[in-house]
């Protein structure tokens, strides 16, 4: 059973293109959290969200858009897709806001 | 701004030998800190974590950290790595102003000489 899932798993798009990216957790977490690891495996927060509401919005460009339809779900939606998006996005659920967090296994976007 | 480095990228050692991972944080009060492994392809998988009490926290597959405030650091420490610890460490730190926000260092890759 997996906690935090993720798909796709690899997505390979073309630039100028919409895509979304699903995530769910069965763990019964509060908050829910988007990553973005680039090409030097550096980690960095985009989003954070606790009971559907969202509470960090790091300086990420608007054509990225989360939207969490409940507690359990957290996708993200990203418009006019450029070649620097290309990473891999790493959903998270914590039980609380102390940073305990559960990882999805990533999205490897790749853009063309 | 809180923040965590981890001053070694690469680190190589012997299969069976010990390691320790260096991290620092920089933070004003007692930050909520965490050690993060990452194996080739997967998400994170939490180490350990330290909050408060007990400076020297044990955590999963042997591993354990030790939290120095003088130091500001929480170095990983393992007596005898295994070929299967090979993969990329991360330390972080949450702060208490925005709890939610978990920072993390840039990371420390382990390769295991046979």
């Amino acid at each position: 059973d997996t906690a935090v899932s993720q798909t796709p798993k690899y997505l390979v798009t073309q630039m100028g293109n919409d895509k979304s990216i699903k995530c769910e957790q069965n763990l019964g977490h509060d908050t829910m959290y988007w990553y973005k690891q680039d090409s030097k495996k550096f980690l960095k927060i985009m989003f954070s969200y606790n009971n559907k509401e969202l509470i960090i919005n790091e300086t990420v460009p608007n054509r990225f858009s989360p939207k969490s339809p409940d507690k359990a779900h957290l996708n993200l939606h990203i418009n006019s897709l450029e070649l620097g998006d290309s990473a891999v996005y790493f959903c998270a659920s914590s039980p609380s806001r102390d940073g305990e967090a559960f990882f999805g296994q990533g999205t490897r976007l790749t853009v063309v | 701004a809180q923040s965590v480095t981890q001053p070694d990228i690469h680190i190589t050692v012997s299969e069976g030998a010990s390691l320790e991972l260096r991290c620092n944080y920089s933070y004003g009060a007692t930050p909520y800190l965490f050690w993060y492994v990452q194996s080739p392809g997967q998400g994170l998988q939490l180490l350990l974590k330290y909050f408060s009490g007990d400076t020297l926290v044990q955590g999963i597959k042997g591993f354990e950290a030790e939290f120095k405030r003088s130091q500001s650091s929480f170095n990983l420490r393992k007596p005898s790595v295994h070929w299967s610890d090979a993969a990329e460490y991360f330390c972080a730190v949450v702060s208490y102003s925005s709890a939610s926000k978990i920072i993390f260092g840039s990371g420390t890759r382990l390769s295991i000489r046979p």
